[in-house]
């Protein structure tokens, strides 16, 4: 079974400081790929970046990176030079299983941006 | 490019109606998801659709709960004779194929049962 992991409820972070956001998961695919949503408070869901399993560049898009540490099964994201806009859900997500059939999320980490 | 349209945004009912929420996902995408959010926590998967096919409906609850997305028109989740725990965000989201395409998601309909 596929298993995503975010230990962190909520994080606090000043602004224009870096942050990450800690996701494991798990999973006996060889083929598999990682996702970043973002959900602020208005509650929509916004695709942030994505790491695909044989990718071996960490993804980068503008202020978000990807760190993937495959042999540690693990997809944290890292803000840098965070802004108050950042304050919001950021929720981890897996695409895997037979056909890439399955897609799941983690619990989410709440994000709170200090001027 | 419209994205993903969910409606409506909101819709109450009373207990033992029936609730149906539609999605139209995004033009060029035949997979939909539908997943369903308390508040505070995060996004569970409830069902896979492609066009006239159900492929994966394992967090469907075994009653009351119905999802379709027929050849043409919006997809469908259907939520018969609901009850106050039916209260929820309910997401649609779409994505052209099942590789490396992130889900790209509606606005969500929020559901209260009164």
């Amino acid at each position: 079974a596929q298993k995503i992991t975010q230990t962190q409820p909520g994080m606090f972070v000043q602004e224009k400081e870096a942050v990450t956001l800690d996701c494991t998961y798990d999973t006996s695919d060889q083929s598999y790929g990682l996702f970043w949503y973002k959900q602020p408070s208005s509650g929509e869901m916004i695709f942030l970046i994505y790491q695909g399993s044989y990718d071996e560049q960490n993804a980068t898009e503008g202020r978000y990176s990807l760190n993937f540490q495959k042999a540690r099964k693990s997809a944290n994201l890292v803000i840098s030079a965070s802004q108050l806009g950042d304050s919001a859900m950021y929720f981890c997500a897996m695409r895997g299983g037979y056909n890439f059939n399955k897609f799941y999320f983690g619990s989410g980490t709440k994000l709170n941006v200090k001027p | 490019n419209a994205g993903v349209m969910q409606n409506p945004r909101h819709l109450v009912r009373r207990r033992g109606q029936e609730a149906r929420l539609r999605c139209s996902p995004m033009k060029g995408h035949s997979h939909v998801y539908w997943y369903r959010q308390l508040p505070e926590e995060g996004l569970k998967f409830m069902v896979y659709l492609q066009k006239e096919n159900i492929i994966d409906e394992s967090g469907m609850p075994k009653e009351r709960f119905s999802a379709e997305f027929p050849k043409e028109g919006p997809s469908i989740l259907r939520i018969q004779q609901v009850v106050r725990g039916d209260s929820a965000a309910y997401f649609c989201a779409s994505s052209p194929d099942r590789g490396r395409s992130p889900l790209h998601f509606g606005n969500g309909t929020r559901l209260t049962v009164t």
